[in-house]
C-alpha cells in the first residue's frame, strides 16, 4: 500500500534558524513527488516536483532533494513569512495517477 | 501561471440539500482532476480522481452516489455533495493538471483550488 510519512508533524523556529522537513515515502513506480505550501484556510500551493534519486531543486529559501526512499526539504535561515504547513505528495504511473498526500509539517518561525 | 478557480469558497446549508461545488482551470487544460476533503489539523484525504474521457475513480469508502463528480470538459469540474449531513461538513478541495506533462523533464506540478468550506447544518 502506497504510503507517505512527514515528520516533524510541527517545527518551531527561530528567525534564522536553518531545518529540513522530511518526506518518506513508500509506493511502487514512482513517477513524481512534489512539494507544496499550504496557508490556513487556502488551498495547497506546489513548490517542486522530483522525479528522480539525486535529484535536487532550489527556490529562494527552499531546496528539495530526493533519494529513494525519502525527501528533504532545506529551509536556509527562514523568516516568519515561511511559517506555513508543508505536504508532500507523491503520484505514481499506475491507478490513474493519483496523488497521495502526507499529512503535513506545520512550521512556525518566530522572529 | 496556471490557476485554479473554486466556488464557492463557502456555503452553509440545511441537511438534506445538495450542494455543488464548481472548479474551473484557467489558461490551462485539466485532463487530471483530483477532489479531497480536509478536516482540521489534518492533510488532504483524497476522495476521488478523474481522467478525460473517463469516469471517475473513487477512493475506497467514499460512496460515489453521494459525491458526484462530473469533470463536464477540460476547464470544468464538479462536485455535487447530494444529501448532505453534518457530518459531510468540511474543507473541500480540487486540484487539477496533465499528467502527461508530469515527467522527468519537466518542473510541472498540480495546480489547486482555494478550498470550499462546507457546513451542513
Amino acid at each position: 500500500e502506497d504510503q507517505v510519512t512527514q515528520s516533524p508533524e510541527a517545527l518551531r523556529l527561530q528567525e534564522g534558524e536553518s531545518s529540513s522537513l522530511n518526506c518518506s515515502y513508500t509506493v511502487s513506480g514512482l513517477r513524481g513527488l512534489f512539494w507544496y505550501r499550504q496557508d490556513p484556510g487556502k488551498g495547497p500551493e506546489f513548490l517542486f516536483t522530483l522525479y528522480s534519486a539525486g535529484e535536487e531543486k532550489e527556490k529562494e529559501r527552499l531546496k528539495a532533494t530526493l533519494t529513494k526512499k525519502e525527501s528533504f526539504l532545506h529551509i536556509t535561515a527562514p523568516k516568519p513569512e515561511d511559517s506555513a504547513t508543508y505536504l508532500c505528495a507523491v503520484t505514481h504511473y499506475n491507478q490513474g495517477g493519483k496523488l497521495i498526500f502526507g499529512q503535513g509539517t506545520e512550521l512556525s518561525v518566530k522572529p | 501561471g496556471a490557476v485554479v478557480s473554486q466556488h464557492p469558497s463557502w456555503v452553509i446549508c440545511k441537511s438534506g440539500t445538495s450542494v455543488k461545488i464548481e472548479c474551473r482551470s484557467l489558461d490551462f487544460q485539466a485532463t487530471t482532476m483530483f477532489w479531497y476533503r480536509q478536516f482540521p489539523k489534518q492533510s488532504l484525504m483524497l476522495m476521488a480522481t478523474s481522467n478525460e474521457g473517463s469516469k471517475a475513480t473513487y477512493e475506497q469508502g467514499v460512496e460515489k452516489d453521494k459525491f458526484l463528480i462530473n469533470h463536464a470538459s477540460l476547464t470544468l469540474s464538479t462536485l455535487t455533495v447530494t444529501s448532505a449531513h453534518p457530518e459531510d461538513s468540511s474543507f473541500y478541495i480540487c486540484g487539477g493538471g496533465d499528467r502527461a506533462l508530469v515527467r522527468p523533464d519537466s518542473s510541472y506540478g498540480y495546480t489547486f483550488g482555494s478550498g470550499t468550506r462546507l457546513t451542513v447544518v
